[in-house]
């Protein structure tokens, strides 16, 4: 049974950091493209960061590129998203995803002073 | 980027009916390599992380119940739910994974009367 796992998340300053984890089981993790997707409260669903099998490939949405960093450990089977600069608008769900097909039940992340 | 435009916002519906749900892409998402639609539907029930429904426009997730129906090509695809349960209570949301910044739709709730 496939199992993704987020974790990391809380309640952070403006402009501190926080480093996101998402431990995956019962799936040979290293074959797939991982993704992080966010919820803001209320909101809908935006797609942050996705890294390729072997993470020599990451990909960002434009509002966040220069602040997060996705990044897998493929001997961990641990998918991480590093987050800069926190901002008020970063509040959200975090959720991990595989291949955009199976999501973990997500990690908050509130930002606020 | 491309832009995910999907209808309605809300709709509410007794049980057994029939819903329909819509979403158009701002360019295609008809790979002409393997002539695949990357568009997938996922469902959002409350409280709860996004479930995929729909991937490649048209195929069922395994354990997918067959009321739920994805229909379309190339940049005008539809979820039908026939049959409505009040299991069904949730949000639905389109994706486009064609290429990146992947895009969701806005999402559509479903209510049921």
């Amino acid at each position: 049974e496939v199992q993704l796992v987020e974790s990391g998340g809380g309640l952070v300053q403006p402009g501190r950091s926080l480093k996101l984890s998402c431990a995956a089981s019962g799936f040979t993790y290293s074959n797939y493209v991982m993704a992080w997707v966010r919820q803001a409260p209320t909101k809908g669903l935006e797609w942050v960061a996705s890294i390729s099998t072997g993470g020599g490939n990451t990909y960002y949405r434009d509002s966040v590129k220069g602040r997060f960093t996705i990044s897998r450990d493929n001997a961990k089977n641990t998918l991480y998203l590093q987050i800069d600069s926190l901002r008020s608008e970063d509040t959200a769900t975090y959720y991990c995803a595989k291949d955009m097909r199976g999501w973990g039940p997500g990690t908050m992340v509130t930002v606020s002073s | 980027d491309i832009v995910m435009t999907q209808s309605p916002f809300s709709l509410a519906v007794s049980e057994g009916e029939m819903v329909t749900i819509n979403c158009k892409s701002s360019q295609s998402l008809l790979s002409s390599g393997n002539q695949k639609n990357y568009l997938a539907w996922y469902q959002q029930k409350p409280g709860q992380s996004p479930k995929l429904l729909i991937y490649y426009a048209s195929t069922r997730q395994s354990g997918v119940p067959d009321r739920f129906i994805g229909s379309g090509s190339g940049t005008d695809f539809t979820l039908t739910i026939s049959d409505v349960q009040a299991e069904d209570l949730a949000d639905y949301y389109c994706l486009q994974h064609y290429s990146y910044p992947l895009t969701f739709g806005s999402g559509t709730k479903l209510e049921i009367k």
